[in-house]
């Protein structure tokens, strides 16, 4: 069965950088895009982006161009989502997601980072 | 691109139908068939109920539905029980004016 693994929980401090890892399994993992959703305390969902595992190609929101960055390492079925210059409005709780015929149906469990000095 | 708007909050007894909005524009729901509906509960990952406007994967009871009608979409859900309550969310992919994916703020269903 398809499955998203991510990384554990972050604490950061302001300005500093954070990576969350992705990894999955049950699948051929360079067969679909993988996106990244976002949810701020007490607010809704936020797409991020997306990055097609075969090529590398990505397409990111225009709010986290230039301060995100997806890469993934297809030798371990795994992607990679980096938010720099982190500031508190960061904080939140940090999905992927894998689309294909249908969109976003299999998620990961979610990591929380949390900045704060 | 703007968010798309829905309802802050929805509500009904158990055995009741709930239906909830999600309004978009031209650019997005109004031209496009890739509108999906998403449920989250608190501290869970969302969870996939309609697709494609109308289409539930497997394992989603027949309850959800889902429908469009010019710019606005709409998911229902019959018969309410205790676990539907959860958040709702819409969203819109593949529009002419949609950059990757749009989500609306989403609905609160409370079920009384």
């Amino acid at each position: 069965q398809v499955q998203l693994v991510q990384s554990g929980a972050e604490v950061k401090k302001p300005g500093a950088s954070v990576k969350v890892s992705c990894k999955a399994s049950g699948y051929t993992f360079t067969g679909y895009y993988l996106h990244w959703v976002r949810q701020a305390p007490g607010q809704g969902l936020e797409w991020m982006g997306w990055i097609n595992p075969n090529s590398g190609v990505t397409l990111y929101a225009q709010k986290f161009q230039g301060r995100v960055t997806m890469t993934r390492d297809t030798s371990v079925s795994t992607a990679y989502m980096e938010v720099s210059t982190l500031t508190s409005d960061d904080t939140a709780v940090y999905y992927c997601a894998r689309s294909g015929l249908q969109p976003l149906a299999h998620w990961g469990q979610g990591t929380l980072v949390t900045v704060s000095s | 691109q703007s968010a798309l708007t829905q309802p802050p909050s929805a509500s009904g007894s158990p055995g009741q139908s709930v239906t909830m909005s999600c309004t978009g524009t031209n650019g997005d729901i109004g031209d496009d068939v890739h509108v999906a509906w998403y449920q989250h509960h608190p501290g869970k990952a969302p969870k996939l109920v309609i697709y494609e406007v109308t289409r539930r994967p497997s394992g989603v009871p027949n309850r959800f539905s889902g429908s469009k009608s010019g710019n606005t979409a709409s998911l229902t859900v019959s018969g309410l029980q205790a676990e539907d309550e959860a958040d709702y969310y819409c969203s819109s992919y593949g529009g002419v004016n949609t950059v990757g994916v749009l989500f609306g703020g989403g609905t609160k269903l409370t079920v009384l």
